[in-house]
This record gives structure tokens, C-alpha cells and sequence, in this order.
């Protein structure tokens, strides 16, 4: 069901950045590339979304690849509360997100 | 900040018995969602709900469970007759338009089945 491919883990150094990548080979040309994050069992947490241009908020950036098949979360200064499941989720049309297994990245002091 | 708010958080209920999980969506917020989390996998789709009525659902739910917004701020879930199986993690999401917003989640409410 999942439109995305993401590596099962990652490790990153605390401080440095984390650089997550995402493969969407099969995206449509008005499809989100939405990215959220999952601490513990909580609820999913809404990291950053795009479409065709790079994006960047408070949290991280985003940069689309121009053939739009894949992209890459970036964590600029990784700390460890940053540890979390990361899904990336391209959305469908009606507004469902369909999450993946997504990537555990352990964020180490 | 705004923020979808779930209540129980936790609750526990004998196999069988009904349960209404509520939400509090964001206030402004059209579009409106469910999903649950079997311990250990992954968040599933449930059921999207716009303009009082249910817009899309998966195989999961099924005719034991319901949504209803009864009062213009609510937005429930119910679960007729529960089962071992329905113990998980329901989550409620809203967003303010379609796709090209972000939708926010709950904290959740833990479903236990006994």
C-alpha cells in the first residue's frame, strides 16, 4: 500500500545533521510529500510537507529531488530527543496518509 | 497552540461491550480522521469523515464501528461489540483543507480488550 521506500534504521550523532532519504519512484504530479515523525506510541507528529520546491520550517527541511521520485528529511542539528520513527507518506487524493514501516533513526550522544 | 485532544486516554473494556472513543478535532478544521495502532505494527487508516459524512474507509472498518460529529465540535468513534483484536491505539486527525494541508493527531486513546 505504501507509495514510499525508507530505510528500516538510522543513526545519527547528536549535533550533527540527520539526513533522511525517501524513495517515491511511482508519485503523481500533484501528490504531497509529507513527512511525520512517532515517539514511543504517541501520536504521529507533523514534521514538514511539499510539493515540487524544497521546503524549510522550524523542524527541518525538505528537499524534493526535480524528478520528484525521491526525497530527503533534514534534521539539521539532530538532538536526542529527536529519536523517533520518520515516515515519509505520500498523500493521496481524499486526504488519507498511508504510513509505512518508515525509519528509526537513534540519535546517539 | 491549537491541538486535537482525545479522550479517555486509556481505556479498558470487556470483549463484547460497546466503547465511544471521543475527539476534539482542531477547531476551524473541515476534514476528519481515524486511524488505530496495533502494538508493534503500523498506523492504519480507518476512516475519513468531511461534510458529516464518511468520505472514505478501509476494509478495517467495518459495520461493528461508527463515526458520528454530534455537536459541531466532537467527532467520535464507536465500536459496537468489541473484540480481543480491536485492543490498539486510536488516533484522531483533522485538517483544514484537503491534501495540500497538514492534518494533526491526537495523543490517542489505548483500547484495551479483555
Amino acid at each position: 500500500d505504501a507509495k514510499t521506500t525508507q530505510p528500516p534504521s538510522m543513526d545519527c550523532a547528536e549535533g550533527r545533521a540527520a539526513n533522511l532519504p525517501c524513495n517515491h519512484s511511482t508519485i503523481s504530479g500533484n501528490e504531497y510529500v509529507y513527512w511525520y515523525r512517532q515517539i514511543h506510541s504517541q501520536g504521529p507528529q507533523y514534521i514538514i510537507h511539499g510539493l515540487k520546491n524544497n521546503e524549510t520550517n522550524e523542524m527541518a527541511s525538505l528537499i524534493i529531488t526535480e524528478d520528484r521520485k525521491s526525497s530527503t528529511l533534514i534534521l539539521p542539528h539532530a538532538t536526542l530527543r529527536d529519536t523517533a520513527v520518520y515516515y515519509c507518506i505520500v498523500r493521496v487524493r481524499g486526504g488519507k496518509l498511508i504510513f509505512g514501516q518508515g525509519t528509526e533513526l537513534s540519535v546517539k550522544p | 497552540e491549537p491541538e486535537v485532544t482525545q479522550t479517555p486516554s486509556h481505556q479498558v473494556t470487556q470483549m463484547g461491550q460497546e466503547v465511544i472513543l471521543r475527539c476534539v478535532p482542531i477547531s476551524n478544521h473541515l476534514y476528519f480522521y481515524w486511524y488505530r495502532q496495533i502494538l508493534g505494527q503500523k498506523v492504519e487508516f480507518l476512516v475519513s469523515f468531511y461534510n458529516n459524512e464518511i468520505s472514505e474507509k478501509s476494509e478495517i472498518f467495518d459495520d461493528q464501528f461508527s463515526v458520528e460529529r454530534p455537536d459541531g465540535s466532537n467527532f467520535t468513534l464507536k465500536i459496537r461489540s468489541t473484540k480481543l483484536e480491536d485492543s490498539a491505539m486510536y488516533f484522531c486527525a483533522s485538517n483544514n483543507q484537503g491534501d495540500s494541508t497538514e492534518a494533526f493527531f491526537g495523543q490517542g486513546t489505548r483500547l484495551t480488550v479483555v
